[in-house]
């Protein structure tokens, strides 16, 4: 089955400083979306990119959908506290398979320090 | 206008008796998909089904595990004879159509 990697698996940060994580497939997605799940709660879309090449931000969050369509990278500037959690990439349709189904990496924990 | 609402948020069974999950999608959303976390893993899709209707279950096992979405009421995941490696977080997803999904806060299934 198709399979995300997704780096690095772990963040201890100062506030204040910047951060970057990514993803890459063994397959092609149309969409790549990135998520924040935080302790005891569900996923919060954070970003969604829908075109190779395409650059998005979302306050100081800045993702970009790979031009190979196989990699995404979600970059955080200026870290604070409440950033602390659990950040996913996720591939959402592919060629030869489904529009709907998500394919989920296994996550970024970041930790800011204060 | 409320999200995804899941019901109970934890849920404490002993082997062999049976789970129930819920799931009420936000409203005007009439496709549902179930998801199943693993700890310190990613979600996994199990089954996406519209009203009535089961579109997708390729991601669920294929015994004691069974999922609907009737026509009034939420959407329910059930799990017979529990076993211990059932214990997971179990999401749901709604969308309004086949497209960006949003999802609940999960039900946290704990087996002893």
């Amino acid at each position: 089955g198709q399979q995300l990697n997704q780096s690095p698996q772990s963040m201890f940060i100062q506030e204040g400083e910047d951060v970057s994580m990514n993803c890459t497939s063994s397959s092609i997605f149309n969409t790549w979306l990135w998520y924040k799940q935080d302790p005891g709660e569900g996923p919060v879309l954070l970003i969604a990119l829908y075109k190779a090449g395409e650059l998005t931000s979302n306050g100081r969050l800045t993702a970009q959908f790979g031009i190979t369509r196989k990699d995404s990278f979600l970059n955080i500037s200026a870290s604070i506290p409440s950033d602390v959690g659990i950040y996913f990439c996720a591939g959402q349709g592919s060629s030869g398979g489904s529009n709907y189904k998500l394919t989920f990496g296994k996550g970024t924990l970041l930790t800011v320090n204060p | 206008n409320a999200g995804v609402m899941q019901n109970p948020r934890h849920l404490v069974r002993r082997r062999g008796q049976e789970a129930r999950l819920r799931c009420s999608p936000m409203k005007g959303h009439s496709h549902v998909y179930w998801y199943r976390q693993l700890p310190e893993e990613g979600l996994k899709f199990m089954v996406y089904l519209q009203k009535e209707n089961i579109i997708d279950e390729s991601g669920m096992p294929k015994e004691r595990f069974s999922a609907e979405f009737p026509k009034e009421g939420p959407s329910i995941l059930r799990i017979q004879q529990v076993v211990r490696g059932d214990s997971a977080a179990y999401f749901c997803a709604s969308s309004p159509f086949s497209e960006t999904q949003y999802f609940g806060p999960g039900t946290r299934l704990l087996v002893l």
